[in-house]
């Protein structure tokens, strides 16, 4: 079990660019999930996935924002136009049902 | 709409004494709620799940406690240690599957 794997760990990058996350859940789970985590606040819900198909997305996710996860395996989680606004740690689970399990996190950083 | 509140947001405590953490839920149909902690830069462990046909779940130094009809969940750490000093998180899921609602957290830390 190597659990729950985010890429890369940290991301700086100019306002205006596209960035792209890349997250692998542990190998047997069909449930994947993605939050956003600003500093000194929870996460927040931002889209899942059961398998391959996108169930649900946040208000948060503004058209800017785009997930995918092909062949119900790695997602990847772009954002198109970076604004500042966009700097925060984002959070990848998964979930065989119940419990989710989280990764390290990717933090971006928009200057 | 869901709302999970922890207060205090941050609480400091020497080294042997027992950690209340409080987290309160508006809505009651929940379907489990989850313990996690969260060390400075580093993403989420969970801790403990209680299911909501549960009144609690023990761990070790940790023990939860959930009553859904007063919106309330506690997390009892015994005996506290310098190790412990995190951010504490608790989420609530409305049906399995779904996505978690989470806290503001609570910032611990356990004084040597």
């Amino acid at each position: 079990d190597t659990g729950v794997s985010q890429d890369p760990r940290h991301k700086i990058t100019k306002r205006g660019q596209n960035v792209t996350f890349r997250c692998d859940p542990i190998s047997e789970h069909n449930r994947l999930y993605w939050y956003r985590q600003t500093l000194g606040q929870g996460p927040e819900f931002l889209t899942y996935f059961q398998n391959e198909a996108q169930l649900e997305k946040s208000r948060l996710l503004s058209d800017r924002f785009s997930a995918e996860r092909p062949k119900g395996s790695f997602s990847t989680l772009e954002i198109q136009r970076t604004e500042q606004g966009d700097s925060a740690m984002y959070l990848c689970a998964s979930s065989p049902l119940y419990e989710q399990y989280f990764g390290p996190g990717t933090r971006l950083t928009v200057t | 709409k869901q709302e999970v509140t922890q207060i205090p947001a941050a609480l400091s405590v020497p080294e042997g004494e027992n950690l209340v953490l409080n987290c309160s839920f508006t809505d009651s149909a929940i379907y489990n709620l989850q313990w996690f902690r969260q060390d400075p830069g580093k993403g989420l462990t969970s801790l403990l799940l209680i299911q909501s046909s549960q009144r609690e779940q023990t761990s070790g130094r940790l023990n939860a406690s959930l009553d859904k009809s007063s919106g309330r969940s506690t997390l009892y750490i015994a005996a506290s240690q310098p190790g412990d000093s995190a951010t504490y998180l608790c989420a609530s899921i409305k049906a399995a599957g779904n996505k978690l609602t989470f806290g503001g957290g609570t910032r611990v830390l356990v004084k040597p």
